[in-house]
């Protein structure tokens, strides 16, 4: 149980094209779901965190306007990211909690995003 | 404020070694929780354990096993036997409050088993 998926796992955009991750909660029904950003050899970095049905919360620093948050439903939240840049070009990673067990997050495989 | 720190960067071990990672954090709340995570190179994060502060028993899981010590606020993390498959970055995280919120990590311990 609690099996979390991410699509893409890889992804090669241009320069000021839009890209858009999708993470889906499969077994169970995600309360909450956040957005972390890992940069090669270190930490995750939480961006945003997300109810079902209402507006994401930001971290200082993290722009809402370039990381666009839709948690449409109780399995699905989207994250993206608007007019990508080369230096957004990471691995972004996300996480659900809910169900039987609301006190643990479980995370997808994350996405590589490499923007030319 | 809240803190977690994973002193060791990097540690490299031969197979069937034994290891620990240690993690020390740092919280003013009464009610908080702490997990290990483990991050093998394909960059999935996989659940390993999740600890309460009001439990401070000792769990194992086969190779693995864990010291939560509240009196030096330390959740080490011990993998007896290292198989190469344990090579990984391994996180020690800290929530606090009740509910999967607000996970503070640490910066990791990358480990090595060399065949």
């Amino acid at each position: 149980g609690a099996v979390v998926s991410q699509h893409p796992s890889r992804v090669i955009c241009k320069s000021g094209t839009s890209v858009k991750i999708e993470c889906r909660s499969l077994d169970f029904q995600a309360t909450t779901m956040f957005w972390y950003r890992q940069f090669p050899k270190q930490s995750l970095m939480l961006m945003a965190t997300s109810n079902e049905g209402s507006k994401a919360t930001y971290e200082q620093g993290v722009e809402k306007d370039k990381f666009l948050i839709n948690h449409a439903s109780l399995t699905l939240s989207t994250l993206t990211v608007t007019s990508a840049h080369p230096e957004d070009s990471s691995f972004y990673i996300c996480s659900a909690s809910g169900g039987t067990d609301q006190e643990t997050q479980y995370f997808g495989p994350g996405t590589r995003l490499l923007v030319l | 404020a809240q803190k977690v720190t994973q002193a060791q960067t990097e540690i490299s071990v031969v197979e069937k070694e034994d290891v620990t990672l240690d993690c020390v954090y740092e919280t003013r709340d009464t009610t908080y929780y702490l997990f290990w995570y483990k991050q093998p190179p394909s960059g999935e994060l996989v659940f390993l354990i999740r600890r309460n502060s009001f439990d401070e028993q000792n769990e194992i899981s086969g190779r693995y096993s864990w010291n939560f010590q509240k009196s030096t606020s330390s959740f080490n993390f011990t993998i007896t036997a290292s198989q190469v498959v344990d090579s990984a970055v391994y996180f020690c995280a800290l929530s606090e409050r009740a509910g999967a919120n607000n996970l503070f990590f640490g910066t990791g311990t990358r480990l090595t088993v060399i065949p």
